[in-house]
């Protein structure tokens, strides 16, 4: 069974300081790992992936994830926050080598205040 | 291409109707995979084709669920016999078959059951 978990509902963070949201998977085997934001009546936008190779992966809007597969956690980050930012953010998994389903978090909303 | 299409945005239906929701995908996308997302939860996993093959199927999707992708083009997911606990957000997405690809949403169709 695949699964994740984002322990927080709410993010609160001040603009222009670092952000982090937190996610931990899982995944029978290797994981793809997938995160996602979602404004208000709007389908979800694609942020960054990680599939193999550095653990450290930059995205759009300047986001980046950290990969820990001892931890098996892959952190949404970063360094500056900007109002904009605010918006609800889903982490997803699915394992390498089953399927075709992602497994989505509950999801966790980053309220960023000027 | 301006992406992947949903219609209608939103629909309201008397409780024991039937809806049909239509999904656009982007043209050179050969997956299609939708999925349904409730107040304060991540988007769960419904069901997916490559081409116009049905390929997996959630235990989400009853059989008052159905969902076609004739020509492997559109996609069509029709709800019969609407019950209240079918309100929610009908989200489709659309990606390439390569390996780790990430999914392209579209906005969603916002189903209310009355």
């Amino acid at each position: 069974a695949q699964s994740v978990a984002q322990p927080e509902d709410q993010v609160n963070v001040a603009e222009g300081n670092p952000l982090t949201v937190k996610c931990t998977y899982s995944v029978s085997g290797n994981p793809y790992l997938f995160w996602y934001v979602q404004y208000p009546n709007r389908g979800l936008q694609f942020l960054l992936k990680y599939i193999t190779g550095d653990n450290l992966v930059k995205g759009s809007y300047g986001f980046e994830a950290e990969f820990n597969k001892s931890q098996t956690s892959f952190h949404l980050k970063k360094p500056s926050a900007l109002v904009s930012d605010s918006a609800l953010y889903f982490c997803a998994v699915r394992a390498q080598n089953s399927g075709y389903a992602l497994n989505f978090g509950k999801g966790t909303s980053l309220l960023v205040t000027p | 291409d301006t992406g992947v299409s949903q219609n209608p945005r939103h629909k309201i239906t008397k409780r024991g109707q039937n809806v049909t929701f239509r999904c656009d995908p982007i043209s050179e996308h050969n997956r299609l995979y939708w999925y349904r997302q409730t107040l304060g939860q991540g988007p769960e996993f419904l069901t997916y084709f490559q081409n116009e093959a049905q390929l997996e199927k959630s235990r989400l999707l009853s059989d008052r669920f159905s969902a076609e992708r004739p020509k492997g083009s559109f996609s069509t997911l029709e709800i019969q016999r609407t019950e209240q606990g079918d309100s929610a957000m009908y989200l489709c997405a659309s990606s390439l078959a390569q390996t780790g690809d990430g999914y392209t949403f579209g906005s969603g169709t916002r189903l209310t059951v009355v």
